[in-house]
Parts: C-alpha cells; structure tokens; sequence
C-alpha cells in the first residue's frame, strides 16, 4: 500500500493564481481531511470528508474548496491564491472519522508570492 | 471552540533519560479522544498514541505512555528510555465524539534528544 499521497511536494504561486493540491489513499478510508501547518500553531483543519460526495467545512475553510467524487480521491483547490496561504499542507485519511488513527501524507510546501 | 494547549514550545533531554510533555484542552463533554502524534524533521506525521475518555486506564506503547487526569483536562505524554529518533515536534489533538469531525492540534513541543 503506497498509503497517503499529495502531489505536489513544493509549489511557488504568484498572488490570484488557482491551483489544485492532490492528495490519494489506498486504504478505502471513509474519512479524509485537509489541514494546513503554520509556525507555533500546529495544525488546523480546512475541509474533511466523511465520504464519497460528502464535505464539510473545518476550522480555517475561507479560499479553499474541495470535492470527494471517488473514496479515494480528495483534491484541495485554491481559487485566488494570496500571500495568507502560504503554508505547508497535509491531507489525512481514518477510518470512520478523527476518532480514530489519522493516516497523514508527506505535506505540500506552498509558497504565494 | 475546542482549545488544546501545550505549554512547553521546546524540550530537550538526555538519550536514555524520562521526558513529560504537557498537553491540557478544554471541554464541557464527557465524552471524547485524545492523541499525542510525532512529526519527526521528515515532516512525516505519525500516531503516538490514543486515549478514549470513557477509559479510566492510560493509554501506553511500548516507551510511551499517558498521564490522563480527566478532572484536571490535562494530557501529558511520558517518553521513557529516550532514543535520538524521538527527536521531533510532538502534537497533542482532542476531538469531541459529537464535535461534527473536528480534530483540534495544540501548538506543538519542540523535543531534542541529546546524545
């Protein structure tokens, strides 16, 4: 099992570019998750998913969008990039939900410039 | 809001020796999970350990074991016998059982384990 994947591992943006972060599992987990990692404040949740056609919103949801159309696939778009989204970017899957162990990916570094 | 709270930015401790890292969280439910996970320099995300509120028993994995104190919200993690692989950012997270999804991470504690 290849586990989590996210593609790109680092991507530059210019201010108001879009762009989508790809992120995959194999383990046909029901819940997938997006969060973003800044200095001194850990991680914080974006979008999750508890499965195929369903989203919801987490914490820090603004600029971001994203869809589940397959179990397996949870892409994360940027529609205007700015300069706030600057970060580092994890995709996570569990199955049934946080209670449980979250899987994470290696992370996209994204720099907005 | 869920809040989680570590206290200790950045920790170092001897190779071989005992370290506690400190984790406390706010709640009004009874109900709820808590985690310790490791993100070592390779930014890789790892699951520490769990611990189910409901249980009274801490929660341990082979050198890593919990202090939970319902009462008090506190969460600390124990590393017994440190290993320079422990070295790494340690990350405690709360979820609510009806909190609708959400995992909450505190900021984080630096850990260098020294040779």
């Amino acid at each position: 099992n290849a586990g989590v994947t996210q593609t790109p591992k680092f991507q530059v943006l210019k201010t108001g570019q879009s762009m989508t972060l790809q992120c995959a599992q194999d383990m046909n987990h029901e819940y997938m998750s997006w969060y973003r990692q800044d200095p001194g404040m850990g991680l914080r949740l974006i979008h999750y998913s508890v499965g195929a056609g369903i989203t919801d919103q987490g914490e820090v949801p603004n600029g971001y969008n994203v869809s589940r159309s397959t179990t397996e696939d949870f892409p994360l778009r940027l529609l205007s990039a700015a300069p706030s989204q600057t970060s580092v970017y994890f995709c996570a899957s569990s199955r049934q939900g946080p209670y449980n162990e979250q899987f994470f990916g290696p992370g996209t570094r994204l720099t907005v410039l | 809001a869920q809040t989680v709270t570590q206290s200790q930015p950045e920790m170092s401790v001897q190779e071989a020796e005992t370290v506690t890292l400190s984790c406390t969280y706010d709640t009004s439910e009874s109900n709820y999970y808590l985690f310790w996970y490791k993100q070592p320099p390779s930014r890789q995300m790892i699951l520490v350990i769990r611990q189910e509120a409901y249980k009274q028993q801490n929660a341990t994995e082979n050198r890593f074991s919990v202090n939970f104190q319902k009462a008090a919200k506190s969460f600390s993690l124990k590393i017994s016998d440190s290993q320079l692989g422990d070295t790494a950012m340690y990350f405690c997270a709360f979820v609510e059982s009806n909190a609708g999804n959400m995992l909450t991470f505190g900021g984080g504690t630096r850990l260098m384990v020294k040779p």
